[in-house]
């Protein structure tokens, strides 16, 4: 679990600012992905990326942007944060057999 | 696209019994299915998974069954203990696809 870190683990931002998330692994796996979990609602897949340069996106993209020049890093970035993005978002990579290892979260709260 | 349905949404049951948590999913070309555990305020974790080829595997107190055919797949947790207690997801990978769709979470309570 330590090869897949997350930061900043809290965040508190206003609405309308920019906000960026960070994560970080170090298996040099090809896959990575964002979730947001949120009650009632499960793991939500944001976006994911199956190699450096290389995204796509997954069930609720919408307000958010992501990148991959790196293979070891994909940052999740909210550009105007709104009210009903306060959640918790998991980073997670893919092992060579689709297992998926999680990041710790970062709680972020949108006020 | 794929859904994943999981009951029950909470489960509560004396330590030491059975534990059972089902899963359907919709897209028959499916064929990875992992089950995950999460404590509060931690990380999903991943206890088991089953691949489309087999029909059961076990490890130890928990083991995960698959019906390909009716299209659903199980966790069960034998012996439960208070360390039990968690959120548990099921979740299913589409073959044309690379993404993992979760179940809506089981909240499993083992009462001492």
């Amino acid at each position: 679990d330590a090869g897949i870190t997350q930061s900043p683990r809290y965040k508190i931002t206003e609405t309308g600012r920019q906000v960026t998330l960070m994560c970080h692994q170090t298996w040099s796996h090809s896959y990575m992905f964002w979730y947001r979990q949120d009650l009632g609602h499960g793991l939500r897949l944001i976006y994911y990326s199956a190699a450096a340069d290389i995204t796509d996106k997954g069930e609720v993209p919408d307000g958010y942007v992501v990148s991959r020049s790196k293979t070891e890093n994909f940052p999740l970035t909210l550009e105007s944060a709104t009210r009903s993005q306060t959640s918790v978002y998991f980073c997670a990579s893919r092992g060579d057999w689709h297992e998926q290892y999680f990041g710790p979260g970062t709680r972020l709260t949108v006020t | 696209g794929e859904n994943v349905e999981q009951h029950p949404s909470t489960l509560s049951v004396q330590e030491g019994d059975s534990a059972v948590i089902k899963c359907t999913y919709s897209d028959s070309a499916s064929n990875y299915f992992p089950w995950y555990k999460q404590e509060l305020g931690k990380r999903p974790q991943l206890i088991i998974d089953i691949r489309s080829n087999v029909g059961e595997k076990k490890d130890q107190r928990i083991a995960v069954t698959l019906n390909k055919t009716a299209k659903h797949f199980s966790l069960h947790i034998t012996e439960t203990q208070p360390e039990d207690s968690a959120v548990y997801f099921c979740a299913a990978l589409m073959n044309a696809g690379n993404m993992l769709t979760f179940g809506g979470g089981t909240r499993l309570m083992v009462k001492p």
